[in-house]
C-alpha cells in the first residue's frame, strides 16, 4: 500500500481539463513539495511538476498546487500525447524515506 | 543537456551483489547535486533506493538501508549502486537521475534536494534469478 494516494484512473477528451489528486498527510504533502512524474507506456518516468513550479521544456497546460495535505496536477487543455502513467512523490520526515503514490493512469479519450 | 546513463550486469544469482553504474554526461557531478537511485518492479510503482551528493553524503530508503552503498566516482563523472543479498524481489528496472534544484526568489541561492529528481536515465532491467 502506497503512502500517497492517487486515482487509479483518471479520463478525458481532447481539449478538456482534467486534475489528478495526491493525497498524504502532514508528514509529507502538508510539509514538503510535491514532484508528478509521467511515464509513457514501457519508458522513463519525465519530471513534470514540482510544487507549482515547471520543469523546463514541460508545456504551460501543465500545472501544480496543493491545499492541505492534498496536492493536485492539473493539466488544461488535454492532448492525445499526455496520455501516461502519473506518479506524485515526495519526502516524509518521519519515515524518513522518499514516498510515492501508487500511480494514476490517463487515459485521452 | 545532462543526460545519464546506467550500465551492468542484467542478470543476477540470488544472494549476490547487484552491482549498477550511472555515467553522467554535461555536467560535474563533483559540482552539485544529489545523484540518485530509482526502481520499479514488472507492472509496479516505483520505489526510491537512495541519493548521493556532490560532496559524498548519503540518504538510503530505510528498509534497503542494510544492503544498499551508493557511492561517487568523480575522476569518471559516474555514480555506483551496490545491492547486496539480492532475491528475486529485487528484480526490476532500475534508473538513476539527477535531485532536483529549487532557486530562492529573492536571492537566487540554489537549494538542491535528494527526494526529487529532474533528470531520468533511460533505465536498465536487472532480474534476479
Amino acid at each position: 500500500q502506497s503512502a500517497l494516494t492517487q486515482e487509479v484512473s483518471v479520463s478525458g477528451t481532447v481539449g478538456q481539463k482534467v486534475t489528478l489528486s495526491c493525497t498524504g498527510n502532514s508528514n509529507n504533502t502538508g510539509s514538503y513539495g510535491v514532484a508528478w512524474y509521467q511515464q509513457m507506456s514501457h519508458g522513463p518516468p519525465k519530471t513534470v511538476m514540482y510544487g507549482d513550479s515547471l520543469p523546463s521544456g514541460i508545456p504551460d497546460r501543465f500545472s501544480g498546487s496543493r491545499s492541505g495535505t492534498t496536492a493536485s496536477l492539473t493539466i488544461s487543455g488535454l492532448q492525445p500525447e499526455d496520455e501516461a502513467d502519473y506518479y506524485c512523490s515526495t519526502w516524509d520526515y518521519s519515515l524518513s524515506d522518499v514516498v510515492f503514490g501508487g500511480g494514476t493512469k490517463l487515459t485521452v479519450l | 543537456q545532462v543526460q545519464l546513463q546506467e550500465s551492468g550486469p542484467g542478470l543476477v544469482k540470488p544472494s549476490e551483489t547487484l552491482s549498477l553504474t550511472c555515467v553522467v554526461s554535461g555536467y560535474s557531478i563533483s559540482s552539485a547535486y544529489y545523484w540518485g537511485w530509482i526502481r520499479q518492479p514488472p507492472g509496479k510503482g516505483l520505489e526510491w533506493i537512495g541519493s548521493i551528493n556532490h560532496s559524498g553524503s548519503t540518504y538510503y530508503n530505510p528498509s534497503l538501508k542494510s544492503q544498499v552503498t551508493i557511492s561517487l566516482d568523480t575522476s569518471k563523472n559516474q555514480f555506483s549502486l551496490s545491492l547486496r543479498s539480492v532475491t528475486a524481489a529485487d528484480t526490476a528496472v532500475y534508473y538513476c537521475a539527477r535531485g532536483g534544484v529549487y532557486y530562492d526568489i529573492l536571492t537566487g541561492y540554489p537549494y538542491y534536494y535528494h527526494y526529487y529528481m529532474d533528470v531520468w536515465g533511460k533505465g536498465t532491467t536487472v532480474t534476479v534469478s
